[in-house]
């Protein structure tokens, strides 16, 4: 069954850098796209970008281009967001989820569990 | 951008009711590429519809999606007691892709 395992909790302070990763099972990687997506506490869904794992295509959220960075590693099934300068305003749920690209997609199917990052001084 | 607006922000009803909510964009979406997703406190989110009208694997078939243009609804033919969550819409078919603000479903 497809799996999306993400890596645990995060605390950084301001200034620093996060990387999350997100483990995929149970499908071909590169016959889909990972995206990311946030949620601050209490608050609504945020799309940040999606990473195209057969051809590094990338897309991103304007407001995030300049500090967030995303990556595949096909040898182990592996995404990857970075996010730097984080502020506090940075502190939220991300997830990973999959995405078929094109007039095939079927939107978001599977989801990560979700990774805390907390910026805090 | 395509801005999403839900309707209502909360919905009161009862288990057996119809729950109807509604998703407007502020402009067409293409292929019409919305989707519906519910979320449980400290879950992810669960993809319900897509493409507007498809069920996504293992969602019953008392949730259903219809519209197409810039109006879409999603309805809860009869309102099971684990239904009750946040409900969000989300275009898919330009980028940025976008969500609405969220509609909660409460047990009135």
């Amino acid at each position: 069954q497809v799996q999306l395992v993400q890596s645990g909790a995060e605390v950084k302070k301001p200034g620093a850098s996060v990387k999350v990763s997100c483990k995929a099972s149970g499908y071909t990687l590169t016959s889909y796209a990972i995206t990311w997506v946030r949620q601050a506490p209490g608050q609504g869904l945020e799309w940040m970008g999606w990473i195209s794992a057969h051809n590094g295509d990338t897309r991103f959220a304007q407001q995030l281009q300049d500090r967030f960075t995303m990556t595949t590693d096909t040898s182990t099934s592996t995404a990857y967001m970075q996010l730097r300068s984080l502020r506090s305003d940075d502190t939220a749920v991300y997830y990973c989820a999959r995405l078929r690209l094109g007039v095939l997609s079927s939107a978001f199917d599977y989801w990560g569990q979700g990774t805390l990052v907390t910026v805090s001084s | 951008e395509i801005v999403l607006a839900q309707s209502p922000g909360t919905l009161s009803l009862s288990p057996g009711e119809r729950a109807t909510l509604s998703c407007r964009a502020s402009q067409s979406i293409n292929l019409n590429f919305l989707a519906w997703y519910q979320q449980k406190p400290g879950q992810a989110p669960r993809l319900l519809i897509y493409h507007a009208s498809s069920r996504a694997t293992g969602i019953p078939d008392r949730f259903s999606g219809s519209g197409s243009g810039t109006d879409f609804t999603l309805t809860i033919s009869r309102l099971d007691p684990e239904d009750f969550a946040v409900y969000y819409c989300q275009q898919y078919g330009s980028s940025p892709i976008t969500f609405g603000q969220g509609t909660r479903l409460e047990i009135k």
